[in-house]
Formats: structure tokens, sequence, C-alpha cells
């Protein structure tokens, strides 16, 4: 038990849809984190949130619309999204931002057809 | 190039042999990760360092700052290390709590 949930584990939408995913923290943390993981890239860091506020954007589509309504909870609104968005989504937790061990969740497997 | 350099790609092995896993790095960092993630998705921090060598359980990893390398190693290894294994860094510069990760080395371990 990572102590970070994530809902759904899987997910298929189509271009025009709006889906939600969810992640929970179960620690304590105060940094929340959103990663997107393609097939043969690295990971990619997405949003950075910290006390709630969001401290980064790494220049991620405005398809994309996080949310953060309190430290454990971190959203990641999706909408007219496309193919090539398909990828493992992964939220991460971590006590502050700086040197922290990131606590990560099992992901969201999401293909966009 | 990326920032930070992993190899092998990809790595077999037999039940039982020494593993190494090489990172190398580019920027100037306050620390260096090593995390696992297994098929299916989940990733499981293993280490955070920023001089020495920690040891857990059969895993220990070291860090050599002025040469801008660390080395993952696996003792004894079992079919259930098999997984991906990624190096990632906090570098100087950057935001707080951005990291760069490495592409991953794919371990497979046969029994």
């Amino acid at each position: 038990e990572t102590g970070v949930t994530q809902t759904p584990r899987h997910l298929v939408m189509g271009m025009t849809n709006k889906k939600s995913l969810k992640c929970e923290q179960h620690l304590g943390h105060n940094a929340m984190y959103w990663y997107k993981q393609s097939a043969k890239k690295p990971l990619e860091l997405m949003f950075v949130y910290n006390f709630k506020e969001q401290t980064e954007n790494n220049s991620v589509p405005s398809r994309f619309s996080p949310e953060c309504p309190n430290s454990s909870h971190l959203f990641l609104h999706l909408h007219t999204l496309q193919p090539e968005d398909s990828a493992l989504y992964l939220c991460a937790s971590s006590q502050g931002l700086g040197d922290y061990e990131q606590y990560f969740g099992p992901g969201t497997r999401l293909t966009v057809t | 190039k990326n920032e930070v350099e992993q190899s092998p790609q990809n790595l077999t092995a037999q039940e039982g042999e020494f593993i190494t896993i090489n990172c190398s790095y580019s920027v100037g960092i306050s620390a260096l990760h090593w995390l696992q993630q297994h098929p299916g998705g989940g990733i499981v921090s293993l280490f955070m360092l920023s001089s020495g060598k920690k040891k857990h359980g059969r895993l220990i990893a070291t860090i050599n700052i002025q040469e801008k390398h660390s080395s993952l190693h696996i003792t004894a290894s079992h079919p259930r290390d098999s997984a991906v294994y990624i190096c990632a860094v906090s570098y100087y510069g950057g935001s707080q709590g951005n990291l760069i990760f490495g592409k991953g080395t794919k371990l497979s371990v046969k029994p």
C-alpha cells in the first residue's frame, strides 16, 4: 500500500469527451504532483501543488486542467484530448517541496480514441 | 542529449547474479533518486541520496558527486527484482520538488 490512490485505473475516452482523474493521498503530505509517462519516454512532470497552491505548470496544454481542493486530493480534468495524449498518468505526493521522497500512486492508463 | 542518462537500457540476468545499473547526469544536483516501476505501472522510491552510499536489504546505491555518477547494485538477484529502474535528479536552478528523469533500465531476472 503506497498511501496514494488513483481512480480510475483504466480509462478509454473519445476526443470529444470530458473526464476527470482523481488522486488521494493518506500520508499527510503537503505537495502533490501529476506526471505523464508515454511509451519510450522519460516521466514528464505536468503540475506541482504545494499547500493547495499550484507552483509549477510545465507548459501543459490547456486541455489538461488540474484542481487541488485540499492537500489530500488532486484532480486532473480532461477535455478534447488527442490520441497522442494516451499515456500512463501518475500522481505523487511528498512531505514538501525540495529534497523529499516522492510517493507514487498506481497510475491511470488513459487511451484516447 | 538527456540530462540524465542510464545504462544499460535493458538487462537480462540469471537468478543469483550481481547486477549494476548506472546513472550519469550533466547538471548540478541536490539529490538523486532511484525508483522501481513494476509492470502495471506503480512506482516505488528505493533511495534518495546526495552523497556516499545507502543500503537497504539486497539493494545498494552509491553516488559520486564529483564524477556526476550513481550506481544501483542488486546482490543475489531474484526474479521478483524484474522491473524498470529509474534514476531521477533534483537539480540546482530548478523549481523545488521538480525532478529530471532518466529513461529507465528494464531488468529481467530469469530463474
